[in-house]
């Protein structure tokens, strides 16, 4: 089976930097995906991680480390609208079928 | 463009009804998944089809659940003898290809079994 572990919840203030771990336990391993979802509206696409190392996208940078089965997704310059819960997702067996943590729900406050 | 439309986005039903839910993808997208949510949930794999074809259907709970994909394109998920447990929100996802990683989520629809 497979094991996908992240906080529930997290806070953090309007124009700071906030990291959201994940780490993951699998066989097959693919790769990593982050999704955002806010409350009631459907996931959103945010990165696919396959390779060690750090990707950036804008605001948002998503690591991962496959030896240590260890991810984060790194926002910077958190807007109020990031306020949204942050889902680490594994891929494995040869195929890009996310299995899905709980999410971590992220409050950006002022 | 368009994107995944799912219907109807609420249904209410008394436990032991029979459901269908509606998936419409994303046009051209040959690769459609279902998901079913519960509250403070991650989304759950239920099925994948590639194509008309089921070419994976692991996630599916029991034999209550059963889903089609007759022409490529709209698919069904269909709920037998709904329990209450089956509450939850019903996401279809699509995308372009089984070799492409992102998919594109519908709204969900939210079942509630009374």
């Amino acid at each position: 089976g497979q094991n996908i572990d992240q906080p529930t919840e997290m806070t953090a203030t309007e124009g700071a930097i906030v990291q959201i771990n994940c780490t993951y336990q699998t066989s097959g391993f693919n790769g990593l995906f982050w999704y955002q979802q806010h409350a009631g509206e459907a996931p959103t696409f945010l990165s696919y991680n396959v390779l060690d190392g750090l990707e950036e996208k804008g605001r948002f940078s998503s690591f991962l480390s496959r030896s240590k089965g260890y991810s984060y997704l790194l926002l910077k310059e958190l807007q109020m609208k990031d306020s949204a819960s942050y889902l680490c997702a594994a891929a494995s067996g040869g195929s890009y079928i996310p299995t899905f943590g709980r999410g971590t729900s992220l409050i950006v406050h002022p | 463009g368009a994107g995944v439309s799912q219907t109807p986005s609420n249904k209410v039903t008394e436990k032991g009804k029979y459901v269908e839910l509606r998936c419409d993808p994303i046009s051209g997208h040959t690769a459609l998944y279902w998901y079913r949510q519960s509250l403070g949930q991650g989304p759950e794999f239920l099925i994948y089809f590639q194509g008309t074809g089921a070419a994976d259907d692991s996630g599916l709970p029991n034999d209550r659940f059963f889903a089609v994909r007759p022409e490529g394109s709209v698919s069904t998920l269909k709920i037998q003898r709904t329990e209450r447990g089956d509450s939850a929100v019903y996401l279809c996802a699509s995308s372009p290809g089984s070799s492409s990683y992102e998919q594109y989520f519908g709204p969900g629809t939210r079942l509630t079994v009374t």
